[in-house]
């Protein structure tokens, strides 16, 4: 069935460097796509978020690019800190009918220090 | 924060038993997204209410239903527990139905012995 993935489970970065976390999604219809980031303990945190008419969009530090030929989905995050470690989940927008959100199954990201 | 409050916090059930969980709805938002998170997997969407009425189902049996208040706070409640339904149950507010973001609760922590 239709889904949303990611390549990496995890994914390790030095503090001060750049990460980039990709997720794959198999319905090309979906026009809407969200990025979040779930700490321990906690509910997920909105990022940033992408229509299919838009090929990056950028926030602080933060930049999420949309690849509709290969439907796939970045997200980057500039001079990584320790407060980024966290799962990081991609959300797909399934449909018209409410707000049938498709969750990836999540990226662990470990800031070394 | 994102204004979405949840309760309670933790939950211990035994198999067979009723459980009600509660979602108070970021201010001016109308409508109410649940979900259920297994450990370790993404949140998978259950339902979503919009105007007191449910506006959307995920692939979740009738024990589990919903409802929604006119102060748009919502509630869901799951009969006969089983063992499969210990997860984080998240409640997400959004502002209309149709693809606007999701803002998450802290969640409730259930567990099915």
């Amino acid at each position: 069935g239709e889904s949303v993935g990611l390549h990496l489970p995890t994914l390790s970065v030095q503090e001060g460097d750049n990460s980039i976390i990709n997720c794959a999604y198999s319905n090309s219809a979906s026009d809407y796509f969200i990025w979040y980031k779930q700490e321990s303990g906690k509910g997920p945190q909105f990022i940033i978020d992408i229509r299919s008419n838009m090929d990056k969009r950028q926030g602080q530090r933060v930049t999420v690019l949309l690849n509709k030929t290969v439907k796939h989905l970045s997200l980057q995050i500039a001079a990584t800190q320790p407060g980024d470690s966290a799962v990081y989940f991609c959300a797909e927008k399934k449909d018209n009918y409410g707000q049938n959100f498709v969750f990836g199954p999540g990226t662990r990201l470990s800031v070394l220090p | 924060e994102t204004g979405v409050t949840q309760s309670p916090t933790h939950l211990i059930k035994t198999r067979g038993q009723q459980v009600t969980l509660r979602c108070s709805s970021q201010s001016g938002h109308n409508t109410v997204s649940w979900y259920q998170q297994a450990l370790g997997q993404g949140p998978q969407f259950i339902f979503q209410y919009y105007r007191e009425e449910e506006n959307g189902r995920g692939n979740f049996p009738p024990r589990f239903s919903g409802l929604q208040f006119p102060n748009y706070s919502s509630e869901l409640n799951v009969n006969a527990l089983e063992l499969d339904d210990s997860a984080l149950y998240l409640c997400a507010s959004s502002l209309r139905a149709l693809r606007e973001t999701q803002y998450f609760g802290p969640g409730t922590r259930l567990l099915v012995l």
